[in-house]
């Protein structure tokens, strides 16, 4: 069954620093994956999905994933970290199961900014 | 534009107490969810819907029932509650062409 590992359930940066979010994907290549934030005390929301039609993915708040078939990877990446990325960010993959497409979601990382 | 709406966003049960979260959609999305969060778990599915009339379980579906009798809203019923229950609560709507998933602002139940 397909399914998402997100490594690093924390995940510490200084303010200006690269921001890297592991997520590795099991062995079928999906038709779609996603990364949604989720800010506290809210919904989640969608940051950025991959669709088979670009392998770079720009996503909003200046963050983007690349799809990697070789490594089964979709890391989530920003050049330079501010305050207000400070979110827990979940990978997910849509999983087929009963005739129907639902998401799945990784276990999710807490990404902490430090000034 | 409201997106997706749940209440209550916080109760406190006692173990055995029943409660129903309403969700509503206004989007007019077939596909709608129910999702539990805990710590170190991520989301998990309880309960889906593929359309108004069906439910179908999702990875955690016991000690939980819903309702779709009308599209936009989904109900999920709690009717003995236990502690394990305890969680945040997470309505979503997909739009099916698209894929994306829309939350709500969650809902978090203690149970005593």
């Amino acid at each position: 069954a397909q399914s998402v590992t997100q490594l690093g359930s924390h995940v510490s940066v200084s303010e200006g620093a690269l921001v890297l979010l592991r997520c590795n994907y099991s062995s079928s290549v999906p038709p779609y994956l996603f990364w949604y934030v989720q800010y506290p005390n809210q919904g989640l929301q969608l940051l950025l999905k991959y669709t088979s039609a670009a392998t770079l993915v720009k996503g909003i708040n200046g963050f983007e994933a690349e799809f990697k078939k070789s490594e089964t990877s979709f890391h989530l990446t920003k050049p330079s970290a501010h305050m207000s990325d400070a979110a827990e960010y979940f990978c997910a993959v849509p999983l087929l199961s009963g005739g129907y497409q639902k998401v799945t979601f990784g276990i999710g990382t807490k990404l902490q900014v430090i000034p | 534009n409201a997106g997706v709406t749940q209440t209550p966003k916080f109760r406190v049960l006692k173990t055995g107490q029943s409660m129903t979260l309403l969700c509503a959609q206004d989007m007019n999305h077939e596909y709608m969810y129910w999702y539990r969060q805990d710590p170190g778990m991520g989301l998990r599915l309880i309960h889906y819907s593929v359309g108004e009339g069906t439910t179908a379980k999702g990875e955690v579906p016991d000690g939980y029932n819903v309702s779709r009798l009308k599209k936009q809203n989904f109900l999920l019923g709690l009717e003995s509650a236990a502690p394990s229950q305890t969680s945040v609560y997470f309505c979503a709507s997909e739009d099916s062409n698209t894929g994306e998933l829309f939350f709500g602002e969650g809902s978090r139940l203690t149970v005593l």
